[in-house]
This record gives C-alpha cells, sequence and structure tokens, in this order.
C-alpha cells in the first residue's frame, strides 16, 4: 500500500533554533502534501497545503513565515520551524494522497514529535 | 465548507460488546468521508473510506461504517469489541480531488473494558 514516511519521529532543540521535518512518499507521487498539528488529546488542525513546485497554501492563523514549507519534488516536501519556541512543542503529521489513484484517501506519515527547551 | 461532528469524545466498552462511533459532517459538495485511527504516538491509520459507491462501506479489523445523507451521518461500528480497539478514532471529510483539504472531527477515544 501507499506509504508516506516522516522523519525525524523525535526532535528536541532549543529554544531560537530551527528544525526540519522531512515527508516522503515512498510509492507514488503526490502532486499535494498536507501538514497538520496535533495537540495534546485534540484533534488534527490543518496547517497548510504544501504544493508541488509552487508556494503552500498556509491555513488562517498559521504564521508562514515561522512554518516554511517546501515541496521540491513528487515525493518530497519539508516543513521548517524557524526560531523555534516552547509554544512551538506539539505532534506534526504530514500526509498527501497518490494523484494516480482516484478516490485516494490522505496516507499519512508516523508524526514528528517535537519538543523544544 | 466543510465540518465534522463526533458525538461523545469519550466511548467506553465491553470486549465483545458493539461499539458506535458517530459522525455527522456538513459539506457543500458531495462529501467523501473516512474514518482513521490513532494509537498512541503515532500516526494515522486509514480505518475506511467512502466515495460515493456503495452506502455501507467495509473497512479493515472488522470496521463498517454507513453513510445515511437524510442524517449526514457516517457512523462507525463493530460488532464485537478487541482490546486491541482502544485508540483514537477520528472521522474526516473532503471533496473528490487530491486538492481538496480534508477536515478532521474532533476525535473520539475508545475504551475496551476487559
Amino acid at each position: 500500500g501507499a506509504v508516506v514516511s516522516q522523519h525525524p519521529s523525535r526532535v528536541i532543540c532549543k529554544s531560537g533554533t530551527s528544525v526540519k521535518i522531512e515527508c516522503r512518499s515512498l510509492d507514488f507521487q503526490a502532486t499535494t502534501m498536507f501538514w497538520y498539528r496535533q495537540f495534546p488529546k485534540k484533534s488534527l488542525m490543518l496547517m497548510a497545503t504544501s504544493n508541488e513546485g509552487s508556494k503552500a497554501t498556509y491555513e488562517q492563523g498559521v504564521e508562514k513565515d515561522k512554518f516554511l514549507i517546501n515541496h521540491a519534488s513528487l515525493t518530497l516536501s519539508t516543513l521548517t520551524v524557524t526560531s523555534a519556541h516552547p509554544e512551538d512543542s506539539s505532534f506534526y503529521i504530514c500526509s498527501a494522497r497518490d494523484r494516480g489513484t482516484q478516490n485516494s484517501p490522505l496516507h499519512f506519515g508516523n508524526g514528528t514529535r517535537l519538543t523544544v527547551t | 465548507a466543510q465540518s465534522v461532528t463526533q458525538l461523545g469524545s469519550h466511548v467506553s466498552v465491553s470486549e465483545g460488546a458493539l461499539v458506535l462511533l458517530r459522525c455527522n459532517y456538513s459539506s457543500s459538495v458531495p462529501p467523501y468521508l473516512f474514518w482513521y485511527v490513532q494509537y498512541p504516538n503515532q500516526g494515522l491509520q486509514l480505518l475506511l473510506k467512502y466515495t460515493s459507491a456503495a452506502t455501507l462501506v467495509k473497512g479493515i479489523n472488522g470496521f463498517e461504517a454507513e453513510f445515511k445523507k437524510s442524517e449526514t451521518s457516517f457512523h462507525l461500528t463493530k460488532p464485537s469489541a478487541h482490546m486491541s480497539d482502544a485508540a483514537e478514532y477520528f472521522c474526516a471529510v473532503s471533496g473528490a480531488t487530491s486538492y481538496d483539504k480534508v477536515i478532521f472531527g474532533p476525535g473520539t477515544s475508545l475504551s475496551v473494558i476487559p
């Protein structure tokens, strides 16, 4: 089945530093990838839609300068949390749809647990 | 605009009992509907999906869901709960294209009592 690989699974960084999270579709091509953020015991909040070869579309209230998204190819999107602060600590999950499969559901990575100290 | 509500943030059932997790949606376009399961500190796994074909959808692990347009519902059921079913369950709605956002409900935490 369709696999989305997300790396790293867990990262701890110091306040003020930047962290990059990678999301790869391993066996399918994804024109569009989605980045979600999940707070403890909460649902998934869509942060942005990552489009291959163009700028990401951010949801209302999400700082585009804080959360930089790059979708360099049909199989790779990255999320960079810039100048991280403790309030950025969260579980970040990427997802993608197989553009070659009709009615494709979202396939999810296993998430990245970010802790900012 | 699309939205999802899940009645009951926490559901507790006995092992072997029926599981019923409720989901209602709102959508301005014909919806695609999904149920996902999440285990602690993991991503989401697709249980089943409705994409305008059969209204009764069967998924993995013995789960199924029925799309009822008149009730705008897509409730998830399983005849007999197993301990391994304890997890967080999310109902989600989207449009039909690969570009459409998927909007998630708030989730329901399922506990299974031995």
